[in-house]
């Protein structure tokens, strides 16, 4: 089984609705991220948590909200999905060790598509 | 802001060809440069690292040497096969940044054919 591991791996909605991306893991680490890709423009971050109580805006966090409901677990939500949030999303993990020596760990990734 | 350029794909190979990859990126500092790779249908992993000017990171045949001069990280593999089909992304770490946050370039698409 994956360490990190994400859910769903696709999904197809339509504008306006509520979608949550979740993400699990089974490696220890205190530190989690969601990160988006598209085509042409590599991986942004979104928001990441140093822990359970520590939650913090990247660099694209408008129009989504997380949630860290356990050191093991973080979760991704669109309030209400737009086309424009089409994309590859990820989720990956680190601890102070690989933080240091800048090795994300990422799931497999979870493909949204709204339409 | 800081940022990585890569070049633009996909590059399509032969068996044992040669690969070169070019990467430069732009930041304040020291960064530390990474190449990671995804693999079809799966998450990105590390491939190799560089800390500091002039030093090489190497991984499976893959080698990146960190030119400040140039600000480039250029990665290279002498013959590349098949399973080396995958998507390539440079990346960025600001030197300092207490947290795991990577500047990524745009990715560079590599099909090998036997």
């Amino acid at each position: 089984d994956a360490d990190v591991t994400q859910t769903p791996r696709n999904r197809i909605t339509k504008t306006g609705k509520r979608i949550m991306l979740e993400c699990s893991q089974t490696k220890g680490h205190d530190r989690m991220y969601w990160y988006r890709q598209d085509p042409g423009l590599g991986l942004r971050l979104i928001y990441y948590s140093f822990d359970v109580k520590d939650i913090n805006k990247g660099e694209i966090s408008d129009g989504y909200s997380v949630s860290r409901q356990a050191q093991a677990k973080f979760s991704l939500s669109l309030e209400s999905a737009i086309p424009n949030q089409t994309a590859l999303y990820f989720c990956a993990t680190s601890d102070l060790s690989s933080t240091n020596t800048g090795e994300l760990f990422f799931g497999e990734g979870s493909r949204l598509t709204v339409l | 802001g800081d940022s990585v350029t890569q070049m633009e794909g996909p590059v399509t190979l032969s068996e044992e060809a040669f690969l070169t990859i070019n990467c430069t990126y732009t930041a304040t500092g020291y960064p530390s440069l990474f190449w990671y790779v995804q693999y079809p249908g799966e998450g990105l992993q590390l491939l190799l690292k560089a800390t500091k000017a002039d030093d090489k990171g190497s991984n499976k045949g893959f080698e990146a040497t960190y030119r400040k001069e140039t600000t480039s990280f250029h990665l290279e593999k002498g013959s590349v096969q098949v399973s080396d089909s995958a998507v390539y992304f440079c990346a960025l770490r600001r030197g300092g940044t207490s947290y795991g946050k990577l500047t990524f370039g745009q990715g560079t698409i590599l099909t090998v054919h036997p």
